[in-house]
């Protein structure tokens, strides 16, 4: 069974804070790591698709970084606004065309 | 913007009831995917079609749970007998092989 886990669980924050969350995979076995906002009562959103160790990209405030030698992604929300609150969710493609394994997400509040 | 098409929004129903779940993917996917909703799991996958072939189903109950592709613009998912165990929301997504994920709004089944 593949493990893709996401921490912190849950995560709470100031508006104008920055805040960072984490995605670990295997190692082995990599074609791509996704990301997605999820937000309360809505369905999840693609945010970034990431192949390239070393890479990094960015969609305004935020922005992911991908480690798959060491099995890592990072997503960077840069001066937190209450409207980023949501389920963020990674997911690792294994192989070219397989299903998307997804972690069980973070849950960031962002208080105004 | 293209979307994916799922219906009803919500059902209730009782229990032993056969339940059909929609889903129209958008033109030109040839991925659908069947993913369901729970408190503890998250996104939890149920069954995952390419070209409209069935490739992995191993997520579902198959006593009671079918999921079929009568065609490239309809993907459904049933339940039958329907138990109140199976109460969620039920995604569907599509998207091509090597991309993203886009996801419909979600049926919310409730079963009583």
């Amino acid at each position: 069974i593949l493990n893709v886990e996401q921490s912190p669980q849950s995560l709470h924050v100031q508006e104008g804070d920055s805040t960072n969350f984490t995605c670990s995979f295997p190692s082995s076995n990599f074609y791509a790591l996704h990301w997605y906002r999820w937000e309360t009562a809505k369905s999840p959103e693609a945010l970034f698709v990431m192949t390239l160790n070393g890479d990094e990209k960015k969609k305004g405030r935020i922005s992911a970084t991908l480690n798959t030698k060491e099995g890592y992604s990072y997503l960077y929300i840069k001066g937190s606004q209450p409207e980023d609150s949501a389920t963020y969710l990674c997911a690792l493609r294994e192989t070219s065309g397989s299903r998307l394994t997804f972690g069980e997400g973070t849950q960031l509040t962002v208080n105004p | 913007d293209a979307r994916v098409t799922q219906t009803p929004r919500h059902k209730v129903t009782e229990m032993g009831q056969e339940v059909t779940m929609r889903c129209q993917p958008i033109l030109g996917h040839n991925t659908v995917f069947w993913y369901r909703q729970t408190m503890m799991q998250g996104l939890e996958l149920l069954a995952y079609f390419r070209n409209r072939a069935p490739l992995d189903d191993s997520g579902m109950p198959k006593d009671r749970f079918s999921a079929e592709m009568p065609d490239a613009t309809l993907a459904t998912l049933k339940i039958q007998p329907s138990e109140p165990r199976d109460s969620a929301v039920y995604f569907c997504a599509s998207g091509l092989v090597h991309g993203s994920h886009t996801f419909g709004s979600g049926t919310r089944l409730t079963v009583v």
